[in-house]
């Protein structure tokens, strides 16, 4: 595609509530990031992605996060049983390999309530 | 935990002053990058730095990377309304890993 697209834009959940955000990077990107971005803050780190193995899962808080690549190409961030401290945007990045520039998506707001 | 403080967290300027955003490490890093975003949208990649003392321009903006690769600034000439926006610079602590990034400067460029 012609850019990194995420869905669904925004997202409320009631909290103890399931989700599932998607992210769908350019055509031929290998590696694949995950952010978490507080409101005025800088994105903080959840996952990479290289094809399809996750080869750092450092950044995510808890077991509740999860992420899944499973065919190298689409990516899906599974939040379980969310908290109002999930609340946040969640931006997913790709880029042809690692040391090369990365393109963000808009991201996902998450709202918990 | 972000391992890279930027300062100052809020910068309010009138269209045609100058302004530097400083970005502050205790870690060395292979590379920096500095990157804009505006709201609802993802940032978007500034310039990339890799050397030591190296110093880049784009247009108006003048970026900066220490020479102990710990910190990096980024200076506008003459902000325009444009400008306004999150700054955020970037870290990769060695090749082969990904980037962290720091805290954020919000500027808003007053007409």
């Amino acid at each position: 595609g012609a850019g990194v697209s995420q869905s669904p834009r925004y997202k409320v959940a009631k909290r103890g509530q399931d989700v599932a955000l998607r992210c769908d990077p350019i055509s031929g990107h290998v590696s694949l990031f995950w952010y978490q971005q507080a409101l005025g803050q800088g994105p903080e780190f959840l996952t990479y992605f290289q094809n399809e193995a996750q080869l750092d899962k450092s950044g995510l808080p808890s077991d509740r996060f999860f992420a899944e690549r499973p065919e190298g190409s689409v990516s899906t961030l599974k939040i379980q049983r969310t908290q109002q401290e999930d609340s946040a945007v969640y931006l997913c990045a790709s880029s042809f390999v690692l040391d090369t520039e990365a393109f963000f998506g808009q991201g996902t707001r998450l709202t918990v309530v | 935990t972000q391992l890279l403080e930027q300062s100052p967290q809020f910068l309010s300027i009138q269209e045609g002053e100058n302004l530097t955003v400083y970005c502050n490490s205790s870690s060395v890093f292979s590379s920096l990058q500095w990157y804009r975003q505006e709201p609802g949208e993802g940032p978007v990649l500034l310039v990339t730095v890799v050397t030591g003392g190296e110093v880049k321009k784009l247009k108006r903006l003048t970026f900066q990377f220490g020479d102990a690769r710990k910190d990096s600034s980024l200076h506008i000439t003459a902000a325009q309304p444009g400008d306004t926006g999150l700054y955020l610079c970037a870290g990769q602590p060695s090749r082969g890993n990904q980037f962290y990034f720091g805290t954020g400067t919000s500027l808003t460029v007053i007409p």
